[in-house]
């Protein structure tokens, strides 16, 4: 069975600092990868999205993630984060041969220290 | 531009009550429409998802069911609500390069 795996429950980081969230999923057909956000109570937000092309996506809110097809991973990095970027954190797979369905990861959640 | 809505926001029912929530999509034809629910400091879990009208595919075995009776409105139901049906309820719809859009959520307390 497809699925994708976020190794890492809770980060916290200093704001300012670097963030890198990893993403892992499991081999299958052509992957579309996705990046979502959930703040406290709210719904998921796209952050980014890839399909194809460029191995390096820019999304909303300063956010990056690159993927690795060896590796299968799709991690998330900014380069400097602020208060606001904590939240939930939500790595999504669709397959080309399930596009109806995303399977997302557990979910990493990030806490950012003044 | 595309909008999806989620009615009520919160809501608290009796074990044993029974429940509608609704989602509506603008902005979009025959979308995929998808349920999911988050139990507390938990992933999403996918209930259903409809590919048309009448179309409704359950993913879990449960006492929820969904109904989709117009092209852009998904109704989550219940019957009689048990303590286990708490938790924070998504509608989302597909676009047409798979990323799927959420509404902004219920939550459900089943006191």
């Amino acid at each position: 069975a497809q699925s994708v795996t976020q190794p890492d429950i809770h980060i916290t980081v200093s704001e300012g600092a670097s963030l890198e969230l990893r993403c892992n999923y499991s081999y299958g057909a052509t992957p579309y990868l996705f990046w979502y956000v959930q703040s406290p109570g709210q719904g998921l937000q796209l952050l980014l999205k890839y399909f194809s092309g460029d191995t390096l996506v820019q999304g909303i809110k300063g956010f990056e993630a690159e993927f690795k097809r060896s590796q299968s991973s799709f991690n998330l990095r900014k380069p400097s984060v602020h208060w606001s970027d904590a939240a939930e954190y939500f790595c999504a797979v669709a397959f080309s041969n399930a596009g109806n369905m995303l399977t997302f990861g557990g979910g990493t959640r990030l806490m950012v220290k003044p | 531009s595309q909008t999806i809505h989620q009615w009520p926001a919160t809501l608290v029912q009796p074990v044993g009550s029974p429940l509608s929530l609704e989602c509506t999509v603008e902005g979009t034809s025959n979308p995929n429409l998808y349920w999911y629910r988050q139990a507390a400091g938990r992933g999403l879990q996918l209930l259903f998802y409809s590919v048309g009208i009448g179309q409704i595919s359950s993913e879990v075995p449960q006492n929820l069911s969904a109904s989709r009776p117009q092209d852009r409105q998904f109704i989550l139901s219940s019957k009689k609500l048990l303590l286990s049906d708490s938790g924070f309820y998504l509608c989302a719809w597909r676009a047409d390069t798979y990323e799927q859009y959420f509404g902004p959520g219920t939550r459900l307390t089943v006191t």
